[in-house]
């Protein structure tokens, strides 16, 4: 399958603590983006990183890319009640004409 | 406000009934995306039109069709349904032509329920 795998499927964490989760995928890609998902809501943005930049931030909010091991990942640091939701990669190549989402990552944050 | 709108929030139907999903482009952009979104397949991509015309075809199935209007606004068909058609459809834009490098902003769904 040309779908990004995500790990873990659930994660539950106290506010304040940092959340990291991965995306592994198969294909080749030139980037890989991540989107947020609040419960039955349209996905949002979050960031995206080109496959020959290895790191990259935006606020609280920091992406690595592996294409050696074709694997990505997200951290959020000193989580909030309000980080709570889904979270998907999404693959992008010019091999492909659409953009392949992963099984996504559910995050809790307690306060 | 991801600026892309979607009518109807919410449809309740019956199998074998017909239904049409709505979406308007944030403005300037002249991709629109629709993707099925359900609890056992996930996030599956249907379609992708660029300027009215189509440009990359997913999972969608014969029973659904979809077009873009003139005047950027897209609707997907969805016919003979099935109550495995009850999900969450949401539609987005983008700028440019398409993946990989355009960023897609989502609308906030229909949702889709099948009696």
């Amino acid at each position: 399958s040309q779908q990004g795998e995500e790990d873990p499927q659930a994660l539950s964490i106290q506010e304040g603590e940092n959340a990291t989760m991965n995306c592994s995928y198969k294909t080749s890609i030139n980037n890989l983006q991540w989107y947020r998902q609040n419960s039955g809501r349209g996905l949002v943005h979050l960031i995206l990183i080109r496959s020959n930049e290895r790191e990259k931030h935006s606020g609280r909010l920091r992406v690595t890319l592996d294409t050696s091991k074709k694997s990505s990942s997200l951290l959020i640091t000193a989580s909030r009640a309000a980080d709570t939701a889904s979270y998907f990669c999404a693959l992008g190549s010019y091999n492909t004409d659409k953009l392949i989402f992963g099984t996504g990552t559910r995050l809790q944050v307690f306060p | 406000d991801s600026g892309v709108t979607q009518t109807p929030k919410h449809l309740i139907t019956a199998t074998g009934q017909r239904v049409t999903l709505r979406c308007s482009p944030r403005s300037g952009d002249l991709s629109v995306y629709w993707y099925q979104q359900s609890l056992d397949q996930g996030l599956q991509f249907l379609i992708h039109y660029y300027n009215g015309e189509e440009r990359a075809k997913g999972n969608i199935l014969e029973r659904f069709s979809a077009q873009q209007f003139p005047d950027l606004h897209s609707e997907l068909n969805l016919s003979s349904l099935e109550l495995g058609d009850s999900a969450l459809y949401f539609c987005a834009s983008s700028a440019g032509g398409g993946p990989p490098g355009d960023t897609q902003y989502f609308g906030p769904g229909t949702r889709l329920t099948v009696l």
